[in-house]
Parts: structure tokens; C-alpha cells; sequence
């Protein structure tokens, strides 16, 4: 049973444009979500979180946007970059819990 | 990026001998953790700890253990190796703390290791 989701194994995206990226989860009980990015050979590399308390979050050109009612996350890159092409991964917690449980991952690749 | 280091980065084995992945850390964080990363699946939980000597299972820990014996090395041992087990493996480490509803809610971090690359052959 997926708890977390990304339904999209790719998205392509034109350099300068928004690039999308969107993550449901079926586990009420999360109350931290999570965003990683992973290049290739390399670990994943923490990008920004969001509090079940919020529902929007920004760092620079990233915003992550939590709708609870639809249990669904999104993460907003604008605008694109070539160096963003890496795989995505989104992951929730439940609280009382410091395990992450993760997505399969969506591949994000901006074209220049 | 927070100290975190893994040995070996690669590794081949052949089937049915034991294997240690070490992941080392310089951050003093509390919890570790142990993930294999395999396509369509994601990173997937194989065994976590949450201080010296505490351990607990993740949701593939069938055909592996961990020790911890001192806060900064958390050792992963697949006792007899076999083919299922190739896979990347992560190491990750976090401290969580909860800044309550003023601060942002809580905030539990997890930061990755390079990685290993293992092989059985």
C-alpha cells in the first residue's frame, strides 16, 4: 500500500517556465512533508518542508503548497533551471514518528 | 551539508557472504537511519536508530541487522548476502525537534550520505 505517491515517473520542462511537481498521500496521521532532490550517483539532497500548520512554504525559487483536505502536496520551481533536472523525491511523517516514508520519485528535466 | 561519510562507496560480492555497509557521521545527531534505493521503488526504510544500542525495524529489514555502539557509526550487515540485496544504499541522519505551532511545527530533517553501490553476484 503506497502511502505516498507521485504519479508522474517524468516531467519535462522549457528553462525560465514553471516546473510543477506534485505528491498525494493516503496517511491522515502525516504531519511533515518533505521535498529531496536527487542527481545521479550522488545522495538526496534535502530542498525544503512544510508543517501540516501551513500550507505554503518558500525558499528562493521553491514553494511547496500543502492542501490537507485533498491530501495532496505540490512543489513549484520558477522559474526553471537547467541544473534542476534531477529525480524528485516527496516524502511524508506521521506524528510521533521521525520515519520519512517516500515516493517513488518524479525525474524533472528542463530542457535549455 | 552535514558530516556524513559511507564505506565503502562500492562494493561486489558474491552470494551468501556476509557484508557490512558503515556510515559515519560528525553532527552528533541522535537518529540514523539505513534506506535501499531500487527503481519503481523509491527509497524504502530498512532499519533506523534512535540512540546508542536503540534500534527498530523499518519496512524492509528481512535479511539485515544494524549495531550502534557509539554515536557517530551506525553499521549495516547483510549476514549472507543474495541478489535481491543489490541495491544503492543511503544513510541518513536527523535530531528532530518540535518548535510547537509558533515556531513552524516541528522540524525532522533527514540529511543523506553519498551512498553505496552494492553488487552480489
Amino acid at each position: 500500500d503506497q502511502q505516498v505517491k507521485q504519479n508522474s515517473p517524468s516531467l519535462s520542462v522549457q528553462e525560465g517556465r514553471i516546473s510543477i511537481l506534485n505528491c498525494d498521500y493516503t496517511n491522515s496521521m502525516f504531519d511533515y512533508f518533505l521535498w529531496y532532490k536527487k542527481y545521479p550517483a550522488e545522495g538526496p539532497t534535502f530542498l525544503i518542508s512544510i508543517s501540516s500548520i501551513k500550507d505554503k512554504n518558500e525558499d528562493g525559487r521553491f514553494t511547496v503548497f500543502l492542501n490537507k483536505s485533498a491530501k495532496h502536496l505540490s512543489l513549484h520551481i520558477v522559474p526553471s533551471q537547467p541544473g534542476d533536472s534531477a529525480v524528485y523525491f516527496c516524502a511524508g511523517s506521521g506524528a510521533g514518528s521521525y520515519q520519512l516514508t517516500f515516493g517513488k520519485g518524479t525525474k524533472l528535466s528542463v530542457i535549455p | 551539508d552535514a558530516g556524513i561519510t559511507q564505506s565503502p562507496r562500492h562494493k561486489v560480492t558474491e552470494t551468501g557472504t556476509p557484508v557490512t555497509l558503515r556510515c559515519h557521521q560528525t553532527e552528533n545527531h541522535r537518529y540514523m537511519y539505513w534506506y535501499r534505493q531500487d527503481p519503481g521503488h523509491g527509497l524504502r526504510l530498512i532499519h533506523y536508530s534512535y540512540g546508542v544500542k536503540d534500534t527498530d525495524k523499518g519496512e524492509v529489514s528481512d535479511g539485515y541487522s544494524v549495531s550502534r555502539s557509539k554515536t557517530e557509526d551506525f553499521l549495516l550487515t547483510l549476514e549472507s548476502a543474495t541478489s535481491s540485496q543489490t541495491s544503492v544504499y543511503f544513510c541518513a541522519i536527523s535530531d528532530p525537534t518540535s518548535l510547537g505551532p509558533s515556531g513552524g511545527g516541528r522540524t525532522d530533517t533527514q540529511y543523506f550520505g553519498p551512498g553505496t553501490r552494492l553488487t552480489v553476484l
